[in-house]
């Protein structure tokens, strides 16, 4: 079955530094990988995504590269924000949107002022 | 647009009743419903898919006499926690994929879940 495996938290930085978490995986045929967001007392929300390998994913400043030959799917932005504050979860479907997805263990983000 | 309610947001019950989860999607026809447990801090474990109109798939470990699911329409699917212990406290959360894009998933806000 598939697999994500992501660093775990939490993760503290000050506003306006660079962040990197990291997300590899392991899935059969040509998965699509997700990262989700969870704001404190919400639900989740679909950060970015990306289909294909090299396609990179894009939003509100966040990145992510699809990278087959490493099986990796990295989350970056270069400058974080206090409001970037939540719990971020990397996933992975390969079944087309008809199987379930399989999430990674979450990374707890906190960003200080 | 996409846009998945649950209801309630959370519920408290005795031990030995059942509980009523609703899933629905307001503004898009879901034809595929998954169904999520979530432990603190933990990450999210899919318990089951369900088509609608069709019997749910389970997933392993997953007891589907405990665990009812009945997506009656395309807009919505409810999970009822039969016989509830202790053990089921949980936050079940559920999404749903769409004609539009079937490879994303929108969730719903959760539904806290404690048993007595």
């Amino acid at each position: 079955g598939n697999s994500v495996t992501q660093m775990e938290g939490p993760v503290t930085l000050s506003e306006e530094a660079f962040l990197t978490i990291n997300c590899t995986y392991t899935a059969t045929g040509y998965p699509s990988l997700f990262w989700y967001v969870q704001y404190p007392g919400e639900g989740l929300q679909l950060l970015l995504k990306a289909t294909k390998a090299d396609d990179k994913g894009s939003n509100k400043g966040f990145e992510a590269t699809y990278r087959k030959e490493t099986t990796s799917f990295h989350l970056e932005k270069g400058s974080v924000q206090v409001s970037d504050s939540a719990v971020y979860f990397c996933a992975v479907d390969s079944g087309g949107g008809a199987d379930g997805l399989t999430f990674g263990k979450g990374t707890h983000l906190i960003i200080q002022p | 647009g996409a846009v998945v309610s649950q209801h309630p947001s959370w519920v408290i019950c005795k031990s030995g009743t059942s509980v009523k989860i609703e899933c629905r999607s307001l503004d898009f026809q879901a034809t595929t419903m998954f169904w999520y447990r979530q432990f603190p801090k933990q990450s999210l474990m899919l318990m089951a898919t369900s088509n609608e109109g069709s019997k749910a798939t389970y997933e392993q470990g997953v007891e589907k006499d405990k665990f009812l699911i009945n997506h009656a329409s395309l807009t919505l699917s409810t999970l009822t926690v039969t016989s509830a212990h202790p053990e089921d406290s949980s936050f079940y959360i559920c999404s749903a994929t769409g004609h539009a894009s079937t490879d994303t998933q929108y969730f719903g806000p959760g539904t806290r879940l404690t048993v007595l």
